[in-house]
């Protein structure tokens, strides 16, 4: 069965310090990729998607992930965080011609000053 | 804009009651979504709809209804049979046609059971 586990429920970094939000997934056939971002209260904001090609994407708040098809995995990084950047953060994973995604549990990323 | 909207952003209701959730979406898609959101536990789906007048049970189905009258609609009814109702509800939609099928999400409803 499909499954999408976020390794670490909550981190906490320093500002301007790097971070990686860890993200692994299981599934038999191919899969669609996405990392989602919550603030406080909030929907959820589409940050990058791997669909294919070039394992490594770019997305929006100088956020990127790197797919890791023999690992399984879909790391999210950057490598200065901001304040703002204080969220809840979800992976998810959608197999090809399905219409569910399967989600994560969540990584709650805190930022220090 | 285009969006979608979620209505009240926040809702009491007493035991034993049953409540309706909006969802209005002008984006023009096809899919519309339910999802309850419970601290620790991620997002988990309640009952999706891939087309007008039709829709199908999701992982935690049991205690809640919808109906899809409109493209643009999608109501989720928290019945007296849902144990546990208080959550965080989010609606979303996404084309179907699409194959990468991305979700678009409200901005959700914090149903609190007094």
């Amino acid at each position: 069965a499909q499954s999408v586990t976020q390794l670490d429920s909550q981190v906490p970094v320093f500002e301007e310090a790097p971070v990686e939000l860890r993200c692994n997934y299981s599934s038999s056939v191919s899969v669609y990729l996405f990392w989602y971002v919550q603030y406080p209260n909030q929907g959820l904001q589409l940050l990058l998607k791997y669909l294919s090609g070039s394992t490594l994407v770019k997305g929006i708040n100088g956020f990127e992930a790197e797919f890791n098809k023999s690992q399984t995995s879909f790391h999210l990084r950057k490598p200065s965080v901001h304040i703002s950047d204080t969220a809840e953060y979800f992976c998810a994973a959608k197999v090809q011609g399905a219409q569910k995604l399967v989600f994560g549990q969540g990584t709650r990323l805190t930022i220090n000053p | 804009d285009g969006g979608i909207t979620q209505s009240p952003k926040y809702l009491f209701r007493k035991e034993g009651q049953n409540v309706t959730l909006s969802c209005e979406q002008n984006l023009n898609h096809d899919a519309m979504y339910w999802y309850r959101q419970d601290p620790g536990q991620g997002l988990r789906l309640i009952y999706y709809s891939q087309i007008v007048n039709d829709f199908q049970k999701g992982d935690i189905a049991e205690g809640y209804s919808v109906s899809r009258e409109k493209k643009e609609s999608f109501p989720l009814t928290v019945t007296s049979a849902q144990k546990n109702p208080t959550a965080f509800y989010l609606c979303a939609s996404s084309i179907v046609a699409e194959s990468y099928n991305e979700q678009f999400f409200g901005p959700g409803t914090r149903l609190t059971v007094l």
